[in-house]
């Protein structure tokens, strides 16, 4: 049974700092891996997706690598900012279903 | 394009009563799905669907019902409302190709159940 866990549970760091937020799966048999940010109350905006035969991907600020052999993906944020503030959210994809990790619940202080 | 849409967006039950949560999406996309999210729990899959008249379940199916009789909807229904489905519900939508399945998700319905 596939199992996502995120490390660490939150993180707090002072505004500019550059971050990397942790994903690790079980199971390497992937479609692909995708990171989700969800704001307070909100539903869940994807920002990056990496396909199974990928090893990064980037959007702006943002770089999700993957190593599918050792089950593992990070997020790097460069120079956060407060708006940076939200919970993270990876998962990994298996026939169309997402298997998803608890999150990392980040603040960022100005 | 108004991506996935969810109604209602809140809802108040008593135990025992039944409801349906709708979710519509318009991107022709063959892959809908239900999660639940709670807290200390993340989200988990609940029912799943490949394609209209295909259905099957998820992670925690105990309680929903699901069809999918058209490719744009796929409602779930709560048969006999209980407490311990209390939770934010959230339904997704992701293309067939397996290469781009970037899933899309709805605002979710936040549902008490009393």
């Amino acid at each position: 049974k596939q199992e996502v866990t995120q490390i660490p549970a939150a993180l707090s760091v002072p505004e500019g700092e550059n971050l990397v937020l942790n994903c690790s799966f079980t199971d390497s048999a992937i479609y692909n891996l995708q990171w989700f940010r969800q704001d307070p109350g909100k539903g869940l905006t994807s920002l990056l997706l990496i396909q199974s035969s990928q090893r990064e991907q980037t959007s702006g600020r943002l770089n999700a690598s993957l190593d599918k052999s050792s089950g593992r993906s990070t997020l790097y944020i460069a120079a956060s900012q407060p708006g940076d503030s939200a919970t993270y959210l990876c998962a990994v994809s298996q026939g169309g279903k997402l298997i998803f990790g608890q999150g990392t619940e980040l603040s960022v202080k100005p | 394009n108004a991506g996935v849409t969810q109604t209602p967006k809140f809802q108040v039950l008593k135990t025992g009563q039944s409801m349906t949560l709708q979710c519509a999406q318009d991107m022709n996309h063959e892959y809908m799905s239900w999660y639940r999210q709670d807290p200390g729990m993340g989200l988990r899959l609940i029912h799943y669907s490949v394609g209209a008249g295909i259905t099957d379940q998820g992670e925690v199916p105990n309680g929903y019902n699901v069809s999918r009789s058209t490719t744009e909807d796929f409602p779930l229904r709560l048969l006999s409302a209980a407490p311990s489905q209390t939770s934010v519900y959230f339904c997704a939508s992701s293309p067939r190709d397996r290469r781009q399945e970037t899933q899309y998700f709805g605002p979710g319905t936040r549902l008490l159940v009393l």
